[in-house]
């Protein structure tokens, strides 16, 4: 049981430049999402999936798509990176559905550097 | 609108003092839970605690205790005699309710050190 993984660790890209950024979970949680921490901004969400074929927006969704082919998979995409996306992104998942609402595992993060 | 706010950008303090680690709340919701996260220099997060709003009791677990109050929307984190090891960035955070989504509202977090 690996847990929530994230793959690249460390990425450098230049402006311009598209990327997927990897996330996988292996505990069949329905709910997966992405966050974005900055400085001083705590973390935000960027997009939120409830179940295979199901996205939604966050707080900060801009310059970024994501897709969810399978409930293990969420993997998100820069289109365009620029250098405001530099940041530190983590995954999270768990699942949904539940009173109380379940805590979420995050992933490792990936540590993101536009140029 | 929902809120976190954790006023305490960075707190130091010296080897087995107690610190309090603030985190005030906003929000429309009658139910609601709060969390708090620890994310330690290597930088994972780490889940503290989960409160529902409709648990007003304060929660001790070791040196770690939390005090949730509704009338004053606060929900504070203190910790006993801290050690070095409790280094970390601490972050408070609100989980809407409702529907099939789990999101969580952070605060901006507060840094601790604890020096020897």
């Amino acid at each position: 049981n690996a847990g929530v993984t994230q793959t690249p660790k460390f990425q450098v890209l230049k402006t311009g430049q598209s990327m997927t950024l990897q996330c996988a979970q292996d505990m069949n949680h329905e709910y997966m999402s992405w966050y974005r921490q900055d400085p001083g901004m705590g973390l935000r969400l960027i997009h939120y999936s409830v179940g295979a074929g199901i996205t939604d927006q966050g707080e900060v969704p801009n310059g970024y798509n994501v897709s969810r082919s399978t409930t293990e998979d969420f993997p998100l995409r820069l289109l365009s990176a620029a250098p405001s996306q530099t940041s530190v992104y983590f995954c999270a998942s768990s699942h949904a559905l539940l009173i109380p609402p379940e805590t979420q595992y995050f992933g490792p993060g990936t540590r993101l550097l536009v140029l | 609108a929902q809120k976190v706010t954790q006023a305490q950008t960075e707190i130091s303090v010296v080897e087995k003092e107690d610190v309090t680690l603030d985190c005030v709340y906003e929000t429309r919701d009658t139910t609601y839970y709060l969390f708090w996260y620890k994310q330690p220099p290597s930088g994972e997060l780490v889940f503290l605690i989960r409160r529902n709003s409709f648990d007003e009791q304060n929660e001790i677990s070791g040196r770690y205790s939390w005090n949730f109050q509704k009338s004053t929307s606060s929900f504070n984190f203190t910790i006993t005699a801290s050690q070095v090891v409790d280094s970390a960035v601490y972050f408070c955070a609100l989980s809407e309710q409702g529907g099939a989504t789990n999101k969580l509202i952070f605060g901006t977090g507060t840094l601790l050190a604890v020096q020897p």
